[in-house]
């Protein structure tokens, strides 16, 4: 069954600090991955996504995400948080072959401090 | 606004009561997803429809709930007999495609206390 694992409930990083959130995931075939931010009273959004090709993906707002397949991780960065960045960030696996939804992680809330 | 709207916004109900949520998806949207989110989780799948046909239902999906999208179109989400453990966060999305190939949309979702 096909999994996703972020190891931190919560982060707290300095405005303008760089930021790194992990994602770990098993899936039994290629795995499509995607990072969703969630905001209070919010719906989720999707910051970046990855499918195949090159392993470093670019997404909204600064993100980028990495993709290593011998660690089975696909961590998301950003070189300088702002404040409006404070919000929950979940990491979800999915693929095609399989249930046509997605498996999302625990999240990670992200705390900005001034 | 054309995204994804979900009606209503919240939802209190006595145990045993049933209830109904409403989600209106962008309109050209063949795909629509149905997920639940409880405190502290992330979102689950429940179900998804392409147009009226609901294709697949997760195992967290009993009985107790019933989907609907009649006309391919908008989409209910009914649970009868509800429970404590029915509260939760129920998000609603769409996608045109298959939602590993192209963007879904989210919902604001309706938030479900059952007392």
């Amino acid at each position: 069954a096909q999994s996703v694992t972020q190891p931190d409930i919560h982060i707290t990083v300095s405005e303008g600090a760089s930021l790194e959130l992990r994602c770990n995931y098993s899936y039994g075939a290629t795995p499509y991955l995607f990072w969703y931010v969630q905001s209070p009273g919010q719906g989720l959004q999707l910051l970046l996504k990855y499918f195949s090709g090159d392993t470093l993906v670019q997404g909204i707002k600064g993100f980028e995400a990495e993709f290593k397949r011998s660690q089975s991780s696909f961590n998301l960065r950003k070189p300088s948080v702002h404040w409006s960045d404070a919000a929950e960030y979940f990491c979800a696996v999915g693929g095609f072959g399989g249930a046509d939804g997605l498996t999302f992680g625990k999240g990670t809330h992200l705390i900005i401090q001034p | 606004d054309t995204g994804v709207s979900q009606d209503p916004r919240h939802k209190i109900t006595k145990r045993g009561q049933n209830v109904t949520f409403r989600c209106d998806p962008i309109s050209e949207h063949n795909r629509l997803y149905w997920y639940r989110q409880t405190l502290g989780q992330g979102p689950e799948f429940l179900t998804y429809f392409q147009n009226e046909a609901q294709l697949e239902k997760s195992r967290l999906l009993s009985d107790r709930f019933s989907a609907e999208r009649p006309k391919g179109s908008f989409s209910t989400l009914e649970i009868q007999r509800t429970e404590q453990g029915d509260s939760a966060m129920y998000l609603c999305a769409s996608s045109l495609g298959a939602i590993v190939n192209t963007e879904a949309f989210f919902g604001q979702g309706t938030r479900l206390t059952v007392v």
